[in-house]
């Protein structure tokens, strides 16, 4: 089975602060993904990618950025937290081209920043 | 715009009914996703299909392309069965692969 796991479940944050949202993916996936979503919108992807170092901006790249050193481990990091990043972050993997396959996706992370 | 559309918003149902949850869309896909999410956060990819008919147990998702209009069904419903139900497609741009772009979910209730 594939695995898909997120560092934590519920995160609190002061505003300014820099986060750390980590991902990591046991079956050797190409593809990792971070979506967050909100009520009402859905989800909407924030940045993937495709091999060690590569990235790609999703819908909504603003205010985030990545880090992929490992294959099986993807960081979405905000640099400077601010309260209407108060969301759930999903995290999700997949092989083959990007969106082309069935992605897997990790319990989530709910961030809230006060 | 791209967008697809779930309806119902949310759906009360009684063990035992057949559920349908309907998904839309406005152009040219390559592949269309059910998932589903339940309280809690996970998410789980039921089926992904390009045309025609899949089913996995109690789970039937069907999709029409001409009418840019997919179906998933629930046989027999269950309280188990209560979480959002998520659409998603992957649309065409001219040939090359687009991200995925997804529905705001359908949150079914199976009372027992």
């Amino acid at each position: 089975d594939v695995k898909v796991t997120q560092s934590s479940r519920y995160l609190v944050k002061r505003t300014g602060e820099k986060v750390f949202l980590e991902c990591v993916q046991d079956m050797d996936h190409e593809n990792m993904f971070w979506y967050r979503q909100d009520p009402g919108l859905g989800l909407r992807l924030i940045y993937f990618s495709y091999d060690v170092k590569m990235k790609e901006k999703g819908d909504i790249p603003e205010g985030y950025s990545v880090s992929r050193e490992k294959k099986e481990r993807f960081s979405l990091i905000l640099e400077s937290a601010s309260t209407n990043q108060t969301s759930m972050y999903l995290c999700a993997s997949s092989s083959g081209l990007p969106f082309t396959d069935t992605q897997y996706f990790g319990p989530g992370t709910r961030l809230t920043v006060l | 715009k791209n967008e697809v559309e779930q309806s119902p918003q949310n759906l009360t149902a009684q063990e035992g009914e057949f559920i349908t949850i309907n998904c839309s869309y406005s152009v040219g896909i390559s592949a269309l996703h059910w998932l589903q999410q339940h309280p809690g956060g996970g998410i789980v990819s039921l089926f992904m299909l390009s045309s025609g008919k899949k089913k996995h147990g109690r789970l039937i998702a069907t999709i029409n392309i001409q009418e840019k209009h997919s179906s998933l069904h629930i046989t027999a419903s269950h309280p188990r069965d209560s979480a959002v139900y998520i659409c998603a497609v992957r649309y065409n741009y001219g040939g090359s692969q687009g991200n995925l772009i997804f529905g705001k979910g359908t949150k079914l209730s199976v009372k027992p």
